[in-house]
């Protein structure tokens, strides 16, 4: 089954503890991004990666990391988290080159920092 | 920057009855999409438009593109509980290679059985 998996799914961590959220995609798609979704600002991205080895900052990137090492792969990382980073997170994935620009995204990662 | 600004935030509507929702930007987008996203879970597109004042049809739903490619509607008719979620417009922005998805902040539709 083609899709986009995320772990963990719920996470509750104190500030200042490093976390890795894990994103994975068997579509062999190019493009990966990672969003947050918060009350009354819908969905921003924190990161986007076009292919392996490349990524990009993208509206709301400060106090996250990511890294491209394999197509598959895309782990969003916080390396100090702080209570603003509680959010709701998702990892989505797009095919190079599609006509709708279609974004699949993962079930989400509800972070929570005390 | 592109952003898109949506309305109305939130709707509680009867089954049955038909939903308007609307997007602005004063950018212009060369793709207008629509997405859902259901309780619990990631968004899912619904629908994509392309050129300017495109009308589409998916079943109950029906879009359009704005003339401008600077806005777009999204209505449902006969609405059904299944129907709850909330409802992104995006975009994708000319910053790089249309990797970059604008998304307004959402229509979170309510549906009384």
């Amino acid at each position: 089954e083609a899709q986009v998996t995320q772990n963990p799914r719920y996470l509750i961590t104190v500030t200042g503890k490093k976390l890795t959220v894990t994103c994975s995609q068997n579509m062999n798609h190019e493009y990966m991004s990672w969003y947050r979704q918060d009350p009354g600002l819908g969905l921003r991205q924190i990161y986007y990666s076009m292919n392996v080895e490349v990524t990009d900052k993208g509206d709301v990137p400060e106090g996250y990391k990511v890294s491209r090492k394999e197509k598959r792969n895309f782990p969003l990382i916080l390396e100090s988290p702080s209570p603003n980073q509680t959010s709701l997170y998702f990892c989505a994935s797009t095919l190079a080159g599609a006509t709708n620009n279609e974004q699949f995204f993962g079930p989400g990662t509800r972070l929570t920092v005390l | 920057g592109q952003q898109l600004n949506q309305s109305p935030q939130s709707m509680f509507i009867q089954e049955g009855e038909d939903v308007s929702m609307n997007c602005t930007s004063s950018s212009i987008f060369n793709t207008w999409l629509w997405y859902k996203q259901d309780p619990g879970e990631g968004p899912v597109l619904l629908i994509a438009l392309y050129k300017a004042g495109e009308l589409t049809s998916n079943g109950r739903l029906t879009a359009q593109f704005g003339i401008t490619r600077k806005d777009g509607f999204l209505n449902i008719s006969a609405s059904i509980p299944s129907d709850v979620g909330i409802y992104f417009c995006a975009g994708p922005s000319y910053r790089n290679n249309n990797n970059d998805m604008r998304f307004g902040a959402g229509t979170r539709l309510t549906v009384k059985p």
